[in-house]
């Protein structure tokens, strides 16, 4: 069974640029997340989608963050523009089971490290 | 906001030796907890899910709740070298709530 794919592994900007990142879950997770994970944290979630429709977005900096799941498979996550407070690395995990099922287990993918200078 | 605290860091430990790591919680909320371990410049991976008051094992692993204290912890025996990785509890209530991670070097 294919893992979660995401692209880039690695990108580096500079502020003020925008940016965006690929998630492709593992097939048949109906639940997908993005996390933001800071050096020496652990991670934060910034955006659940069930499907194609938004669960949980409160921690997501809405002036310059914005994600989108098209169709309920894929997800991209963008940022624009981009500060040097969001250089972390960006961790999209996917779950099998409906939103809020207490044991419903989450899967990472590799992530994808942005440095903004 | 839920708040999920992990014993600091980094535990050092010998190869062979039991690694004792702590997690505590700030809600009554939370019913699932888990450990991922994740390796320097990886992605965490699941290693344990405890739903339940008490211990529940897995090979070399065992995980313990305690609800009431809103504790839980996670033991590895006969550590090997490979387990050197942080460990990052997690607290579900619906939305998965992870602490800072506790470093674990296990010596040869």
């Amino acid at each position: 069974e294919a893992g979660v794919a995401q692209s880039p592994r690695y990108k580096i900007i500079e502020k003020r640029q925008s940016v965006a990142f690929w998630c492709n879950p593992i097939s048949g997770h109906a639940t997908l997340y993005w996390y933001q994970q800071i050096l020496g944290q652990g991670p934060k979630l910034l955006i659940q989608f069930q499907n194609n429709g938004v669960v949980d977005d409160s921690q997501l900096p809405k002036d310059r963050f914005s994600a989108e799941r098209l169709k309920g498979v894929d997800s991209t996550l963008k940022i624009q523009p981009a500060k040097l407070e969001d250089s972390a690395v960006y961790l999209c995990a996917s779950s099998l089971g409906t939103s809020g099922s207490f044991s419903d287990t989450q899967y990472f993918g590799p992530g994808t490290r942005l440095t903004v200078l | 906001q839920k708040e999920v605290e992990q014993n600091s860091g980094p535990l050092s430990v010998p190869e062979g030796a039991i690694a004792s790591l702590n997690c505590t919680y700030s809600d009554r909320v939370s019913q699932s907890f888990f450990w991922y371990r994740q390796y320097s410049g990886k992605s965490p991976e699941l290693i344990m899910s405890i739903y339940s008051n008490g211990d529940k094992e897995d090979g070399r692993f065992t995980a313990q709740l305690n609800k009431a204290s809103q504790y839980v912890s996670l033991l590895i025996r006969d550590s090997q070298p490979s387990d050197s990785a942080t460990y990052l509890c997690a607290a579900n209530d619906y939305k998965l709530s992870f602490g800072a991670g506790t470093t674990v070097t296990v010596r040869a």
